[in-house]
């Protein structure tokens, strides 16, 4: 089957780092992103690993270790802003549907 | 440059009636997605279109739902009748066709109520 795992809420206050968590088992696995979502708006696109390793850009940072089916989301010098849903998601196959995880709603406080 | 946009945003229709959904995609991305999402679920993948024909239509929950992209341009998901367990966000992503994998670019989604 297909599951992929990440904590359902996280706290920070702002300037904080964060990371947030994902694990993954999937029949199939081509790369990995992470989407930023605010409430009501669109999923945006944040990141994406397809070698293991840290991919950095600019305050946000993804890392991937496709031996133990993980990866991770690092937020640094929280800005309110920040506070939004933070969605995992699997490229089994390339260029085909994309498996979500149900997402991580962060929230940043003052 | 336009974004994905879908229309309407929000819908609210009775059991048995029928529903259509729009999605315009990004100019050129012949890659298109439809994706829901039900409340306190993740968000799960319907159907795929590359150019106007469906390459994978796997999520499709049953004959009730039906996609169309004529022309490979926009597309429209109909739900025909809809039922209750229909609620849900329907998103709609596309993307360039390439080898490998792209960022998807998503729409704000169409809020389906059936009360």
């Amino acid at each position: 089957g297909q599951n992929i795992d990440q904590p359902t809420e996280m706290t920070a206050t702002e300037g904080a780092i964060v990371q947030i968590n994902c694990t993954y088992q999937t029949s199939g696995f081509n790369g990995l992103f992470w989407y930023q979502q605010h409430a009501g708006e669109a999923p945006t696109f944040l990141s994406y690993n397809v070698l293991d390793g840290l991919e950095e850009k600019g305050r946000f940072s993804s890392f991937l270790s496709r031996s133990k089916g993980y990866s991770y989301l690092l937020l640094k010098e929280l800005q309110m802003k920040d506070s939004a849903s933070y969605l995992c998601a699997v490229s089994g196959q390339a260029g085909t549907a994309l498996i979500f995880g149900k997402g991580t709603t962060l929230s940043v406080s003052s | 440059e336009a974004g994905v946009t879908q229309f309407p945003s929000h819908s609210v229709i009775e059991k048995g009636q029928t529903v259509t959904l729009r999605c315009d995609p990004i100019s050129g991305h012949d890659n298109l997605y439809w994706y829901r999402r039900v409340m306190g679920k993740e968000i799960k993948f319907l159907l795929h279109f590359v150019k106007e024909s469906k390459q994978d239509e796997s999520g499709m929950p049953n004959n009730r739902f039906l996609a169309e992209r004529t022309g490979g341009t926009y597309s429209t998901l109909k739900v025909q009748p809809a039922e209750l367990e229909d609620s849900g966000v329907y998103f709609c992503a596309s993307s360039q066709l390439v080898q490998g994998d792209t960022e998807a670019f998503f729409g704000q989604g169409t809020r389906l109520t059936v009360v």
